[in-house]
């Protein structure tokens, strides 16, 4: 059981490149989220899911794509990078209904020049 | 939208000593959750309260609602150097929108 998976763990990218960072988990649960966490601002949600096929946006979900074609995937697009892009991002997943108890990924950092 | 504010931003304090953190909200909570993240490391859950007046342990975290459920505060009794590391308090927005707080920042010195 390996919970939530995050690759890669680091990244640099240049403005205007696109990437896609991939998260996943095995323990079958509805509901997964993009985070991005900046120093002085916490975690910002960017995407959430449901469940396959269903997604919404977050707080800031500009310049970011997301899908979920599987329960296990869930998959966050950048389309075009820009420096402030430049942040942690965290993958989340839990159950679909209360408890919220979030499950997270170990982050991967993305640095844009 | 919600709001969560935290209180200190950051706490240095010595192994041994008690100390409390607070979490603010903007709107009544239907759920408050709090996560710890070590340096450089994904959150990891401690504990949600629901309930006014709720109260929770997890060996030596105790976290409070208070009856309005606007305030929550986490305590820890006799720190340890393993308690380091950066408290956030969350909750649901509207819909699944999740939210967190700005986290607080606590080091342990033995």
């Amino acid at each position: 059981n390996a919970g939530v998976t995050q690759t890669p763990k680091f990244q640099v990218l240049k403005t205007g490149q696109s990437m896609t960072l991939q998260c996943a988990q095995d323990m079958n649960h509805e509901y997964m989220s993009w985070y991005r966490q900046d120093p002085g601002m916490g975690l910002r949600l960017i995407h959430y899911s449901v469940g396959a096929g269903i997604t919404d946006q977050g707080e800031v979900p500009n310049g970011y794509n997301v899908s979920r074609s599987t329960t296990e995937d869930f998959p966050l697009r950048l389309l075009s990078a820009a420096p402030s892009q430049t942040s942690v991002y965290f993958c989340a997943s839990s159950s679909a209904g209360p408890p919220y108890e979030q499950y997270f990924g170990p982050g991967t950092r993305l640095t844009v020049t | 939208s919600q709001e969560l504010e935290q209180s200190p931003q950051s706490l240095i304090v010595q192994e041994g000593k008690n100390l409390t953190i607070n979490c603010t909200s903007s709107k009544t909570l239907y759920g408050l959750y709090w996560y710890k993240q070590k340096y450089g490391e994904g959150l990891i859950f401690l504990m949600m309260l629901q309930k006014g007046g709720e109260e929770k342990s997890h060996e030596k975290i105790t976290a409070k609602l208070d009856e309005k459920k606007q305030q929550s505060s986490l305590h820890i009794t006799a720190s340890q150097p393993s308690h380091a590391g950066i408290y956030l308090c969350g909750a649901l927005d509207y819909g699944q929108n999740f939210v967190f707080g700005p986290g607080t920042r606590l080091s342990v010195l033995p």
